[in-house]
Formats: C-alpha cells, sequence, structure tokens
C-alpha cells in the first residue's frame, strides 16, 4: 500500500530564506507527482507536477524534484515571503490513477 | 471555464440525515473523484470514477455513495450521517489525455451533530 510521509509537519522561517520541504513514498511505481498549495479554510492549488519520466520541474520561485528510484521529492522555495505562508501538500498518483497524499507541511513564513 | 464547483459551501446535518454533495467540471474531464480531509491530515479518497457509468471505491468509502450518469457531474451521497462524517469534501477531476493534473472544487464544508 502506497504510503505518503512529509517532513517536517510545521515549518517557521524569516522572510528571504531558502528552503526546502519534503515528500518521501513507499512504491516507487507512481504515475505522476503532484504539489500543492493550500491557504486555511480554502480548496488546493496545483505547484508543480511532475512526471514519473522527469527528474524537476521549475514555476518561477518554485522547484520540485523527484527521485523515483529513493522514493523521495522536494519542493524548493526560494527567497520566501509572507505571502508563501500556507500549507503544501504532496500526492502521489498511483498507476490506477488514484491520487495519495501527504500530511502536509505548515508553513510560516515571518516578515 | 468554470472549472470544478461544488455546493453547497457549508452545511450542517443532524445524525442520520441524509444529503447529496453536488460536483460538476466543464472541462471534459474523464476521471473525477471525492476526498475527504480531516484536522491534520492529508486528503482520502472516498470514491472515484474513471467515465459516466463507472465508479469505484476508494480508501474510506464506506458510509458513502455516488454515481456518474454523465461527464460533467459526480454526485457524493450521504446514506445517514453520523458524527464521524464531520469533514471538509474535495471534488476533483482530471484527464489521462493530458499529464493527468487534478484540479480540485472549492470544497464543503460538513459538520454533523
Amino acid at each position: 500500500k502506497q504510503e505518503v510521509t512529509q517532513i517536517p509537519a510545521a515549518l517557521s522561517v524569516p522572510e528571504g530564506e531558502n528552503l526546502v520541504l519534503n515528500c518521501s513514498f513507499t512504491d516507487s511505481a507512481i504515475y505522476n507527482l503532484q504539489w500543492f498549495r493550500q491557504d486555511p479554510g480554502k480548496g488546493l492549488t496545483s505547484l508543480l507536477l511532475i512526471q514519473s519520466s522527469q527528474r524537476e520541474q521549475t514555476s518561477g520561485r518554485l522547484n520540485a524534484s523527484l527521485d523515483k528510484s529513493s522514493g523521495r521529492s522536494t519542493l524548493y522555495i526560494a527567497a520566501s515571503q509572507p505571502g508563501d505562508s500556507a500549507t503544501y501538500l504532496c500526492a502521489v498518483m498511483d498507476s490506477s490513477y488514484k491520487l495519495i497524499f501527504g500530511s502536509g507541511t505548515r508553513l510560516l513564513v515571518r516578515p | 471555464n468554470a472549472g470544478v464547483t461544488q455546493t453547497p459551501k457549508f452545511q450542517v446535518l443532524k445524525t442520520g440525515q441524509s444529503m447529496t454533495l453536488q460536483c460538476a467540471q466543464d472541462m471534459n474531464h474523464e476521471y473525477m473523484s471525492w476526498y475527504r480531509q480531516d484536522p491534520g491530515m492529508g486528503l482520502r479518497l472516498i470514491h472515484y470514477s474513471v467515465g459516466a457509468g463507472i465508479t469505484d471505491q476508494g480508501e474510506v468509502p464506506n458510509g458513502y455513495n455516488v454515481s456518474r450518469s454523465t461527464t460533467e457531474d459526480f454526485p457524493l451521497r450521504l446514506l445517514s450521517a453520523a458524527p464521524s462524517q464531520t469533514s471538509v469534501y474535495f471534488c476533483a477531476s482530471s484527464t489521462p489525455s493530458g499529464d493527468n493534473e487534478q484540479f480540485f472544487g472549492p470544497g464543503t464544508r460538513l459538520t454533523v451533530l
């Protein structure tokens, strides 16, 4: 059974820091991996999607990497801003197109 | 495109009542799914559908029914609501013809008293 773990559960950093969020999964037979952002009381916003054949994707200050063989993905946020404060969720899509989510990392960027 | 829409946004039920959460998408996506999110946890899959007339169970299907009579709509029915079903419910859709990126609705916050 696929399990997705996100570390740390919560993170507080001063504005301007570069930071890394970690995601690990137990079964390397994935279709893709998605990173989402969720603001309090809101829905999910897709940030980056990495296909199983890809190693990384970039969007603005965000960079996500994927190492399928080791079952790991990282989300790198450069020059963090208070507006980046949110919960970040990692999810892997298995071979039957079902998404399995981690519990998320709650990020606070202090001004 | 409106994307994925969900109604209602908020709902309070009494134990034993039934209701239907509505989900619709206008992107002609084949895949649709329902998730629930509980405090401190990620989203867990309730039911999913790979096309009209086809549905299957996810990780936590008990107490819920679904049907998929059209490509656009995927309603979730609570047969007899229980306090354990208090949660936020999200609907999502995707298409395998692209990169299978999942698009989520805004959610329905359900409280069962």
